[in-house]
């Protein structure tokens, strides 16, 4: 199993371009989900997934759009980006939404908005 | 979800174990504890849960204490690769609900170990 992917690993936008981040993974997780991480801070939920066709928003929704359109992949767009949003990005998947669903993390990018 | 409260830092000599504490004086009957570490600005690695009892994997222990108020996570032989910022997350056990499946990090605690 790879487990939890995304790419790109780094991404340099200038601000008002779009991008779409990639998460996939072979574990048939039905639960997904996105954070950020900025400097020093904990992870903040952007949106998630409890399976395919079904996404919400977490708690820092604006300015991303999610799509859940197989079980596998989660994308995250920025429509407009912003130097708020530069940041790394995690996401993160698990069998369910229960908290005994561990949920395993994928390596990350590191995004700059200029 | 409960808050915790954890050490900013400590340190620890290669070899020995690393014991670090965490308190959850709030958390309720179906909450459980979460440990997870994050290795220089990778993604968060998952080590360990529980519930009530202790627990004990190939990477570490988990002690709770009876009162479920708080708990240690035990590196029983730290190397240099242990070197990371540590999680103690409190989390629902249900689906759903108010915590949507979320994990929320806190601080955390630098652990260093030193040769």
């Amino acid at each position: 199993n790879a487990g939890v992917t995304q790419t790109p690993k780094f991404q340099v936008l200038k601000t008002g371009q779009s991008m779409t981040l990639q998460c996939a993974q072979d574990m048939n997780h039905e639960y997904m989900s996105w954070y950020r991480q900025d400097p020093g801070m904990g992870l903040r939920l952007i949106h998630y997934s409890v399976g395919a066709g079904i996404t919400d928003q977490g708690e820092v929704p604006n300015g991303y759009n999610v799509s859940r359109s197989t079980t596998e992949d989660f994308p995250l767009r920025l429509l407009s980006a912003a130097p708020s949003q530069t940041s790394v990005y995690f996401c993160a998947s698990s069998l369910g939404d229960r908290g005994t669903d561990t949920q395993y993390f994928g390596p990350g990018t590191r995004l700059t908005v200029l | 979800d409960a808050k915790t409260t954890q050490p900013t830092s400590m340190d620890c000599a290669e070899g020995r174990a690393a014991n670090l504490p965490c308190n959850h004086s709030t958390i309720s009957g179906n909450e459980y504890v979460y440990w997870y570490r994050q290795i220089h600005s990778q993604g968060p690695q998952y080590i360990i849960h529980g519930l009530k009892n202790n627990e004990t994997n190939e990477m570490a222990s988990l002690i709770i204490t009876e009162d479920r108020k708080s708990s240690t996570l035990i590196l029983p032989h730290a190397t240099l690769r242990d070197t990371a910022v540590y999680y103690c997350i409190v989390r629902d056990g249900y689906a759903g609900g108010t915590s949507y499946g979320k994990l929320t990090f806190g601080q955390g605690t630098i652990l260093t170990v030193h040769p």
